[in-house]
Parts: structure tokens; sequence; C-alpha cells
């Protein structure tokens, strides 16, 4: 069973539209993260929340707004969307406070945006 | 600034054979080094990390890394890679006061012949 679940697994949405990805982690985990793997692109660093708190924030636009609704929760809302948006979000998770350094990180399976 | 380097976007090997994927850095304060896997379709599943100690960690599934400061390297080797090890793989450092704030190599393609 996966621990974390990640909806929906595909998306495709047209440009200047607005889409939410749902994260929920059944890992009793503290911290939670985004990440984007574009095309050709190492895994980027987008987000990450400890205890429902925005606790580093690497993505340069305000149209990615993560939400949190409870502690196991962070969606990503992202808001008039561009072809450039099209990417795999992974929602990642980590046992203690997201301030941890050493602490190994779990992944979902990744949300494929397609952006047209 | 850190940056992650794995210079080989494609490794092919044969079932039984030993393998070494490599990863360089660059920083120059304590960091965090580790590696994951992602088979196709999938996320990202950790395989070892390394922060201080014995410069060889082991990890799952018989892959071990070595650490080298003077090489700024974290390569990741296995002895008898199985056909099920074809994966994307990335190493990955953080800084000791970036919380769990990854910066991700590119990837390597490892594809395991029969």
């Amino acid at each position: 069973d996966p621990k974390i679940i990640q909806k929906p697994k595909y998306l495709v949405a047209v440009t200047g539209s607005e889409k939410i990805l749902i994260c929920e982690q059944y890992l009793g985990h503290n911290a939670m993260y985004w990440y984007r793997q574009s095309a050709k692109k190492p895994l980027e660093f987008m987000f990450s929340y400890s205890y429902q708190k925005l606790m580093d924030n690497q993505t340069a636009s305000s149209r990615f707004q993560p939400q949190s609704s409870k502690k196991n929760h962070l969606d990503l809302q992202i808001t008039a969307l561009k072809p450039d948006d099209s990417a795999t979000y992974f929602c990642a998770s980590s046992p203690g406070a997201g301030g941890v350094s050493n602490e190994r990180l779990f992944f979902g399976h990744g949300t494929k945006l397609s952006v047209l | 600034t850190q940056t992650v380097s794995q210079s080989d976007a494609h490794v092919t090997v044969f079932e039984g054979d030993s393998v070494e994927l490599r990863c360089n850095y660059s920083y120059g304060g304590s960091i965090y080094l580790s590696w994951y896997i992602q088979h196709h379709g999938h996320g990202l599943q950790f395989l070892l990390k390394y922060y201080s100690g014995n410069p060889v960690v082991q990890g799952v599934n018989g892959f071990e890394a070595e650490f080298s400061k003077s090489d700024s390297s974290f390569h990741l080797r296995k002895a008898s890679v199985h056909w099920s090890d074809s994966a994307v793989y990335f190493c990955a450092v953080s800084a000791g006061s970036s919380g769990n704030k990854l910066i991700f190599g590119i990837g390597t393609l490892l594809s395991v012949k029969p």
C-alpha cells in the first residue's frame, strides 16, 4: 500500500487554468515537501513544511501555493498555468521537523502535469 | 551554493557485472550526501546516505557508496547487478543548515541486460 498518496496520477490542463495537486501521507511524518521534475532537468526543490508551517520556499513564482489543511496533507495549488509548468510533481515527507538535515525522504509516485 | 554532477547519463552493463555510478559535488561546508533510485513511473526511493564516520556506507539491495573529501565524490557501487536494478539513480546533497532541501544531480540511467 502506498503510504504517500498523490492525486491525480496524470493531469492535463489548458494554459491559464488553475489546478490543485493532492498529497496525503500516512507515515505519521511531521515534515512534507514538494519537488518538481521537468524534462531533462534535475529534481528541483520547491517547498518544505514542518508541522503545517512553511519552512522554505524556493519557488520564485507566487502562482505556486502550498496548502496544508491537516498535518498529513500538503496540496499544491497552481494558478495561471503555463506550458513551462509541465512536469512531474513529487510530494515527499520525512519523520521529524524540516530543520533536521540528515533525514531520508519518502516520495510519492508523482503527478504528471501537462499544460497545453 | 551546492552543486551535484553525475557525469554519466546512461550506463549499460550485463547482469552479474559490477557497476560504479559517479557523483561529484561542490560545497565548502558540512554536507549530507545520499543516493536515491527511481524505477520507471515511480517515485524516488532512498538507497543510502553519508554525513560523517566511515566513508563507505552500506545501503539496501547490496549497494554501497564511498565518500571522498579530496575528490569531492560520492560514487555508488554494486558488486553484482540484477536486471531489477535497472532504474535512474540520483545523487543528492544537502547543506548542514538547509534542512531537508536536497539538491539533486541530473540522474544516471542504469540499464542491466540479461
